[in-house]
């Protein structure tokens, strides 16, 4: 089955370490993105990519950092820098068009204390 | 920055119950998508809207664009305990796509 694969589904963190999320995706597609949710907020956009090697600031990057070497994956670092980095976090991907819809791995939620 | 306002944020029906959730944007949008999230689930397309004025239905749902496409509800007929969850519309701006803040919908049985 193609799909968005998240691991690990729950991550506890010391504060001042560094996490990485990992994210894959078999769908081929070549846009990829993540982001963060919060309770009363909706979903707000870390980072982008679309395409292998290239990445964009969303709307919160402060505080986190990606790199996309390989068009299947699409990892998260989430920094000591992040102030408030408690939180449930989406991968998503994307097909050509931008019309097309995203589909979301099943998410991360990470808990920093 | 870019922004879609979604309301209510939170609803509470008796099963049986009509419920609706609203989007507005400031700008004219090229399409709007909708998406359910069940509790501990993740966003799940349900939609997407593209030509002014449209609606279009899925069983109980019935989606609509607004006349002047800066606008679009969600309207579900008679709910059942199935509809739970959070429903969010989403925008593209460039080549981000914008979520409005969501609207959790409970039912009680």
């Amino acid at each position: 089955d193609g799909g968005i694969t998240q691991s690990p589904k729950y991550l506890f963190r010391k504060e001042g370490q560094n996490v990485t999320l990992s994210c894959e995706q078999n769908l081929n597609h070549d846009a990829m993105y993540w982001y963060r949710q919060d309770p009363g907020q909706g979903l707000r956009l870390i980072y982008y990519s679309q395409i292998v090697n290239d990445f964009q600031k969303g709307d919160i990057a402060e505080g986190y950092s990606v790199s996309r070497e390989k068009k299947e994956s699409f990892p998260l670092t989430v920094t000591s820098a992040q102030k408030n980095p408690t939180a449930f976090y989406l991968c998503a991907s994307r097909g050509t068009g931008m019309n097309s819809p995203l589909h979301f791995g099943n998410g991360t939620r990470l808990t920093v204390t | 920055g870019q922004q879609v306002m979604q309301i209510p944020q939170y609803q509470h029906v008796q099963e049986g119950e009509d419920f609706t959730t609203y989007c507005n944007s400031s700008t004219t949008l090229s399409n709007i998508q909708w998406y359910k999230q069940r509790p501990g689930g993740h966003p799940v397309f349900l939609i997407q809207l593209v030509k002014s004025g449209e609606v279009k239905k899925q069983k109980r749902l019935t989606f609509q664009f607004g006349e002047a496409k800066k606008n679009s509800s969600l309207h579900i007929t008679a709910t059942q305990t199935t509809d739970v969850g959070t429903y969010f519309c989403a925008a593209p701006y460039g080549n981000k796509l914008v979520f409005g803040a969501g609207t959790i919908l409970r039912v009680k049985s």
